[in-house]
């Protein structure tokens, strides 16, 4: 069993559809959560960082932990073509550093 | 504020040929990191370096990858002798304490081993 888990996707979307990527994992002491964007032929960028459980909204970004249940979401609202990529959930023990990344779910929103 | 710069962008070797990566971490970030990206896949942390000294290399297949850091600043990862298996994106990423540890990705080397 893989540590951290993402379904790989594709998943395709009309513009303006609230779009839901989602990560579960195994390690219990994972602390910090992260969301990647990583356009193609790019590096990943962070998006969204958040400690432990709870919510983080950034614009139309908005992450969710859910400790106890071992589950990460990353919702967009207002989906733009700009946000097509793949999507990476990552995740630690300590901080930022040595982090476990997901499969990465290719996003696409179609105009 | 320049971004972590890689070259070259783009290697196609024959197997058991060696290659080498290098890579170029934002100014003053003390720490840098070597992950390998294979397609369809997220990147799996390599090696993960604090200035000139290895934090971590649990995951770098020593036989065949090596990595260096002189002076702290740039740094090459090397493979000798490649394998199919090699074929990947190889990422550079940087961070400073400074920055909350969030790592700064270049855009990668992309390596393939006919």
């Amino acid at each position: 069993q893989k540590e951290v888990e993402q379904d790989p996707g594709p998943l395709s979307v009309p513009e303006g559809a609230i779009v839901s990527l989602n990560c579960t994992y195994s390690n219990s002491a994972f602390q910090y959560f992260m969301w990647y964007r990583q356009y193609s032929r790019k590096g990943p960028e962070l998006l969204m960082y958040t400690y432990s459980s709870g919510n983080k909204e950034d614009g139309r970004f908005t992450a969710q932990v859910d400790k106890s249940s071992k589950y990460i979401s990353l919702f967009i609202r207002d989906s733009q073509p700009s946000d097509s990529a793949t999507y990476l959930c990552a995740m630690s023990i300590q901080g930022a550093q040595k982090l476990v990344f997901g499969q990465g779910t290719r996003l696409t929103i179609n105009p | 504020e320049a971004g972590v710069a890689q070259s070259p962008r783009y290697k196609i070797i024959e197997k058991r040929q060696s290659v080498a990566f290098w890579c170029n971490p934002i100014s003053g970030h003390a720490t840098l990191y070597w992950y390998q990206q294979i397609l369809g896949q997220g990147p799996k942390l390599l090696i993960q370096f604090q200035n000139n000294g290895v934090v971590d290399d649990s995951q770098l297949p020593k036989d065949r990858f090596s990595a260096e850091r002189l002076k702290g600043v740039d740094s090459t990862l090397k493979i000798q002798p490649a394998k199919l298996e090699d074929s990947a994106v190889y990422l550079c990423a940087s961070s400073s304490y400074t920055s909350g540890d969030t790592q700064y990705f270049g855009p990668g080397t992309r390596l393939t081993v006919l």
